[in-house]
């Protein structure tokens, strides 16, 4: 049981190139959360699940897209990344809620 | 949008001693969750208050939450190297839509010297 996992773990990031980070769960939970971390911000949710073909907006959504496809995958897409998107990416899975588990985090360098 | 402030947002102990963290909320409190990050890790689930006047424990670890429910205090007694990390706490957002949407605050950072 690997819990929730992301992919990759890092990486750098040209201004205006597009890339997606993969979150998966083995957990059969229904939800699913993406969260940036910035200093002195704390966790911030862009975007959010609560079901296989579902997705919702959270607190920062602009300039990401999501989809959840498969209940146990949840993917972040960066259309033409920006320097803002700076940050380290985790992805959490509830059900139900509210406990959320986290997966380790990406950490994505956009230059 | 509901903002959580944590104090102090950085401590230093020797360990052994005890400490204590806050975490005030501007409004009250549905449910607040407790949880401890390491250093270029994930977060690690702790402890979730949802009544006024709770409190739980685990191991040397205790939170609190007021009777106001605005705010929450996690208490670690007899601090060990092990404990050292960053200490968020989570907050149900104001509105609810069935999806706990947690809103954090920005941390704690522990260091615990030996």
């Amino acid at each position: 049981n690997a819990g929730v996992t992301q992919t990759p773990k890092f990486r750098v990031l040209k201004t205006g190139q597009s890339m997606t980070l993969l979150c998966a769960q083995d957990m059969n939970h229904e939800y699913m959360y993406w969260y940036r971390q910035d200093p002195g911000m704390g966790l911030r949710l862009i975007h959010y699940s609560v079901g296989e073909g579902t997705t919702a907006k959270g607190e920062v959504p602009d300039g990401y897209n999501v989809s959840r496809l498969k209940k146990q995958n949840f993917l972040l897409g960066l259309e033409s990344a920006a320097p803002s998107q700076t940050s380290v990416y985790f992805c959490a899975s509830s059900y139900p809620p509210p406990t959320q588990y986290f997966g380790p985090g990406t950490r994505l360098l956009v230059l | 949008s509901q903002e959580l402030e944590q104090s102090p947002q950085s401590l230093i102990v020797q360990e052994g001693k005890n400490l204590t963290i806050n975490c005030t909320s501007s409004k009250t409190l549905y449910g607040l969750y407790w949880y401890k990050q390491k250093y270029g890790e994930g977060l690690i689930f702790l402890m979730m208050l949802q009544k006024g006047g709770e409190e739980k424990s685990h191991e040397k670890i205790t939170a609190k939450l007021d009777e106001k429910k605005q705010q929450s205090s996690l208490h670690i007694t007899a601090s060990q190297p092990s404990h050292a990390g960053i200490y968020l706490c989570g907050a149900d957002g104001e509105e609810q839509t069935g999806a706990n949407n947690l809103f954090f605050g920005t941390g704690t950072r522990l260091t615990v010297i030996p």
